[in-house]
């Protein structure tokens, strides 16, 4: 079955400090991961997806196949970062997009 | 240059009534899901429409809820004899198609049932 996990509900940093947002998922297949992020009142949005391999807003994330994970980085966390973090999966077949619980980034001036 | 439109924005409804909450996709958007938010409980997937197939409806709660897809356009998501645990922000998002592909997401319908 198609699983998301975050372990950590928040996630509290000092600007300037490194940020890793874990994820791990189940999936026997190959599937494809991305994450999403939402600011305050604002909606849900697409941050990056694996297939792209970008850096969006400073953040990276690598598929760890053996490990079956997708961390999500940033060296230098900043204010704006500040915002609710979801990593997502979609499997081949039919593209069912399944998030995780989420992580609560802040941080901390 | 619309993007996905949820209405109501926010609905409150006494415990046992139904309600209708509706999504207004992106146009030529093939796929349309919806999740349920709520505090500490991260995105539910609901249910999930991708073109003409048959919809994926194994994230459904209970059979309270159902939902549907007219014209492979609009969808209304409806929720039976409402109960308190139905409180939560309902999410609808959109995508090009099934797979790899960005989904766009409504701001969402507040319901809060008392």
């Amino acid at each position: 079955a198609q699983r998301v996990t975050q372990p950590e509900k928040l996630l509290s940093v000092f600007k300037g400090a490194p940020v890793e947002l874990k994820c791990n998922y189940s999936y026997s297949g190959s599937p494809e991961l991305f994450w999403y992020v939402q600011y305050s009142r604002q909606r849900l949005q697409l941050l990056l997806r694996h297939i792209s391999r970008e850096s969006i807003k400073g953040f990276t994330a690598d598929l760890n196949k053996g490990e079956t994970s997708f961390h999500l980085k940033k060296p230098f966390a900043q204010e704006e970062d500040s915002a609710m973090y979801y990593c997502a999966l979609s499997g081949p077949v039919r593209g069912k997009l399944i998030f995780g619980q989420g992580t609560e980034l802040s941080v901390k001036p | 240059g619309a993007g996905v439109s949820q209405s109501p924005s926010n609905k409150v409804t006494e415990k046992g009534k139904d309600v209708e909450l509706r999504c207004d996709p992106i146009s030529g958007h093939t796929a349309l899901y919806w999740y349920r938010q709520s505090l500490g409980q991260g995105l539910e997937f609901l249910i999930y429409f991708q073109g003409n197939s048959a919809p994926d409806k194994s994230g459904l709660p209970s059979d309270r809820f159902s939902a549907e897809r007219t014209g492979g356009s609009v969808s209304t998501l409806t929720i039976q004899r409402t109960q308190q645990e139905d409180s939560a922000v309902y999410l609808c998002a959109s995508s090009l198609d099934s797979r790899g592909t960005e989904a766009f997401f409504g701001q969402g319908t507040r319901l809060t049932v008392v």
